[in-house]
């Protein structure tokens, strides 16, 4: 167990509308990721954080920002929500220096309707 | 582009049998590569890491070929509970001290009674 959860786990939300995902982690992990999973696709990095304040884009990065204030949250910002942001949302930390082990949160579940 | 190729299955194998997933991928640059496991609706849970020599653990043994660029998970005796989708993953740096890792969409193994 990493000590990673997510929140909410699951939500169904609007076209247009604004929502925020939320990744708390217990183990002051330096790294954390976000990453999306779609039928037909591998695991997607939409962005990632190297330590507080510090974050970049990954390679599905377009109407997604983040942001991290403590070390313990990283949260994914889906400004205006659309159809095609349905997906499942997970993420992950570093395991430590010395390693680009990643370990997963428990994800959640995103319906744009 | 880096990409990670895996057959995406289904296997479907008898209990007790031998059964072997390939992954091949792109970046010769890559340098950490791992076997992961999802479960139905779960997050991806590290199976273990894969090294030049070949490891093994209990059932599960995996083989690197960095020439070839590709890589192996063989899995002896199979069990009703090794039912799951097993992820290549490969590991790269991207700058500013930080690895990425890049997925495969993942091999289907259904083991059967």
């Amino acid at each position: 167990d990493a000590g990673i959860t997510q929140s909410p786990r699951h939500k169904v939300t609007e076209t247009g509308t604004p929502v925020t995902l939320r990744c708390h982690q217990t183990e002051n992990h330096r790294y954390m990721y976000w990453y999306r999973q779609d039928p037909g696709h591998g695991l997607r990095l939409i962005h990632y954080s190297y330590g507080v304040k510090d974050t970049d884009k990954g390679e599905v990065s377009d109407g997604y920002s983040v942001s991290r204030s403590k070390t313990e949250d990283f949260l994914l910002t889906l400004e205006s929500a659309t159809s095609s942001q349905t997906s499942v949302y997970f993420c992950a930390i570093r395991g430590g220096l010395g390693t680009d082990t990643q370990y997963f949160g428990p994800g959640t579940r995103l319906t744009v309707l | 582009r880096k990409e990670v190729e895996q057959d995406p299955g289904p296997f479907n194998v008898p209990e007790g049998a031998t059964v072997a997933f390939n992954c091949t991928y792109s970046n010769s640059a890559s340098q950490s590569f791992f076997w992961y496991r999802q479960d139905c609706r779960k997050e991806p849970k590290l199976l273990m890491s894969v090294y030049s020599s070949g490891n093994e653990d209990g059932r599960f043994t995996a083989q690197l070929n960095r020439a070839s660029q590709y890589i192996s998970l063989l899995i002896r005796d199979s069990k009703l509970s090794d039912s799951a989708t097993y992820l290549c993953v490969v590991s790269g740096y991207s700058g500013a001290g930080s690895y990425q890792l890049t997925f495969g969409k993942g091999t289907k193994l259904s083991v059967i009674p």
